[in-house]
């Protein structure tokens, strides 16, 4: 099992540029999520999906919009990229609420830069 | 929100165990302490999690007190690898078909030195 994967890696953007980032697991996973983390901080969650075709927000959603077409997948959209979402996202997944507790596997996260 | 106190950082000698504190004093009785750790620059990866008793894995150990108002995450023989910034995180259980949100705080770094 790969886990779950992110793509790309790295990316830089200038002001105004819009962009995806893509996260794929292979657990089967109902719940997925995305995080952001600046610098010597925790992370916040940006935004969150608890199945195939639903989406909701987190703490900080603004300026982000998110879609999961499919149970795999979880795509994290920037439509116009500000220098303040120069940041380093994390996707993760986990099983859902059905079980008394849900481990959370994220993965290696994408480091963004926007000038 | 039940909120975590822990201290910015510590140190541990390779070898030795190293004991990371942890303050929940509102935690509710539904409430699990969870411990996620980040090496740098990686995804936080889970360690372990509990209720009210003492839990083990092959990772760690944690250890909550009675009164589940604070919590030590014990790694017995802490290796170079072992430094990293751990987070102790009380989860905070959602509705029914929800999610059970982690929040995550600043952490403590740990740094194992030979």
């Amino acid at each position: 099992n790969a886990g779950v994967t992110q793509t790309p890696k790295f990316r830089v953007l200038k002001t105004g540029q819009s962009m995806t980032l893509l996260c794929a697991q292979d657990m089967n996973h109902e719940y997925m999520y995305w995080y952001r983390q600046d610098p010597g901080m925790g992370l916040r969650l940006i935004h969150y999906s608890v199945g195939e075709g639903t989406t909701a927000k987190g703490e900080v959603p603004d300026g982000y919009n998110v879609s999961r077409l499919k149970k795999q997948n979880f795509l994290l959209g920037l439509e116009s990229a500000a220098p303040s979402q120069t940041s380093v996202y994390f996707c993760a997944s986990s099983y859902g609420t059905t079980r008394s507790y849900n481990e959370q596997f994220f993965g290696p996260g994408t480091r963004l830069t926007v000038l | 929100d039940a909120k975590t106190t822990q201290p910015p950082s510590m140190d541990c000698a390779e070898g030795r165990a190293a004991n990371l504190p942890c303050n929940h004093s509102t935690i509710s009785g539904n409430e699990y302490v969870y411990w996620y750790r980040q090496i740098h620059s990686q995804g936080p990866q889970y360690i372990i999690h509990g209720l009210k008793n003492n839990e083990t894995n092959e990772m760690a150990s944690l250890i909550i007190t009675e009164d589940r108002k604070s919590s030590t995450l014990i790694l017995p023989h802490a290796t170079l690898r072992d430094t990293a910034v751990y987070y102790c995180i009380v989860r905070v259980v959602g509705p029914p078909g929800g999610y059970n949100k982690l929040i995550f705080g600043a952490g403590t770094r740990l740094a194992v030195h030979p």
